[in-house]
């Protein structure tokens, strides 16, 4: 069974850091692109940020660039996102998905999501 | 910001049929991208419904089933059931001049009435 779980959310300041794990199981991790795509508040679904399955290639919204850092260990099997001077508008559930193949751009498998507050 | 429009809300009595569209354009849908579809119950994470426009995932009831066409995609519903009340998104990828990027749509409630 796919399980990815999500962990590292919490309330933090703007501009401060913070820094999301998750933790994949029930598949092999390292085949596969993995990515984070991020829900606000009340609000609809906007995909954050990509990596390719040997950590070569990362992809990020254009929201988040040159903000936010993916990574992924693939000994681990787990996938990181690395936040840096975070903004109030940052403040949403994240969600680890899986990619669903090599040739398909969706994702068919997803973590229950961590929340991450952003606010003085 | 959504490149994908979607109606905000569509409604139907049990047993109906309900349709959810999904606007793109040249960048996305229109440039032969895949559109797919996924479900959100309240407090839960998305679930994919549809895969390339119109291929039902294993355990997916055939009464959802999607379609696409020029520069718009669409969900349609079957025999609408209580459990299908939820949130639904679609989903595509954009390429453009400034850059590429996965898309998601507005979000459409459906209530089973």
């Amino acid at each position: 069974e796919v399980q990815l779980v999500e962990s590292g959310g919490g309330l933090v300041q703007p501009g401060r850091s913070l820094r999301l794990s998750c933790a994949a199981s029930g598949f092999a991790f390292a085949d596969y692109s993995m990515h984070w795509v991020r829900q606000a508040p009340g609000k609809g679904l906007e995909w954050v940020s990509g990596i390719n399955w040997n950590g070569a290639k990362m992809h990020y919204a254009d929201s988040v660039k040159g903000r936010f850092t993916i990574s992924r260990d693939n000994a681990k099997n787990s996938l990181y996102l690395q936040m840096n001077s975070l903004r109030g508008e940052d403040t949403a559930l994240y969600y680890c998905a899986k990619s669903a193949g090599t040739t398909t751009l969706n994702f068919d498998y997803w973590g229950q999501g961590v929340l991450v507050t952003v606010s003085s | 910001q959504s490149v994908l429009t979607q109606p905000p809300s569509v409604s139907g009595a049990p047993g109906q049929r309900v349709t959810i569209s999904c606007t793109g354009s040249n960048s996305n849908i229109g440039a032969g991208y895949d559109v797919h579809w996924y479900k959100q119950l309240p407090g839960a994470a998305p679930q994919l419904l549809i895969s390339g426009n119109s291929n039902r995932p294993s355990g997916v009831p055939d009464r959802f089933s999607g379609s696409k066409s020029g520069t718009s995609a669409s969900l349609a519903i079957t025999g609408l059931q209580a459990e299908d009340e939820a949130d639904y998104y679609c989903q595509s990828y954009d390429s453009s001049l400034s850059g590429s990027s996965y898309v998601f749509g507005t979000g459409t409630k459906v209530t089973v009435l």
